[in-house]
């Protein structure tokens, strides 16, 4: 089944404990991103990656770190949590990111709920 | 920078049609996506524009208009499981969301 996998589902952690979320796919994608969801805020993009090696900066990056080694993986890392990262965090990848066959929809992970004490 | 708006809440009957607007301002344009959310779930995918007009799919249409900066969602024949959010997303040269239309559909 195509999918789109993150882990965990949820997470209560300390301020400063550093953590991971990982995002993994199965659909040969291209293009994986990070988005954080606040009530009222909408959909928010943290970084997004357009292949392997090649990371780019959303419009919240800041506090987040990610990688893209392996074309299906797609971790976030959080070095020093604080509790204004508390969050809803979903992952997201598509065939392409932009141009060529931008028709192409993201699909979704299940979402990480993060709680940062 | 882009600016996406859309209404916040919007309530309905069963039964009835209910039009979302949506209304945007970006540096480039390569596409227009509507997401729907169910409270607690991840979007899924609902339509795409790229070309001025109306797309069709079943019981969901969406509208676009580049050189007004605009589309809409029409939600047909409205049952109760699409009480959720619905997600504008505008690509330039990325996605980027609206804060989302949390639609109520009431018997």
């Amino acid at each position: 089944e195509a999918q789109v996998t993150q882990n965990p589902r949820y997470l209560i952690t300390v301020t400063g404990k550093k953590l991971t979320v990982t995002c993994s796919q199965n659909m040969n994608h291209e293009y994986m991103s990070w988005y954080r969801q606040d009530p009222g805020l909408g959909l928010r993009q943290i970084y997004y990656s357009m292949n392997v090696e090649v990371t780019d900066k959303g419009d919240v990056p800041e506090g987040y770190k990610v990688s893209r080694k392996e074309k299906r993986n797609f971790p976030l890392i959080l070095e020093s949590p604080s509790p204004n990262q508390t969050s809803l965090y979903f992952c997201a990848s598509s065939l392409y990111g932009t141009g060529g066959d931008s028709n192409q929809p993201q699909h979704f992970g299940d979402g990480t709920r993060l709680s940062i004490l | 920078g882009q600016n996406i708006d859309q209404p916040t809440e919007m309530t309905a009957t069963e039964g009835a049609i209910v039009q979302i607007n949506c209304t945007y301002q970006t540096s480039g344009f390569n596409g227009l996506f509507w997401y729907q959310q169910h409270a607690g779930e991840a979007p899924t995918f609902l339509s795409y524009n790229v070309l001025d007009g109306l797309e069709e799919k079943g019981r969901f249409s969406s509208f676009l208009s580049r050189s007004k900066g605009y589309s809409y969602l029409l939600l047909k024949e409205l049952q109760m499981k699409d009480s959720a959010s619905y997600l504008c997303a505008v690509r330039d040269y990325k996605l980027s969301f609206g804060a989302g239309t949390t639609v109520t559909v009431r018997a």
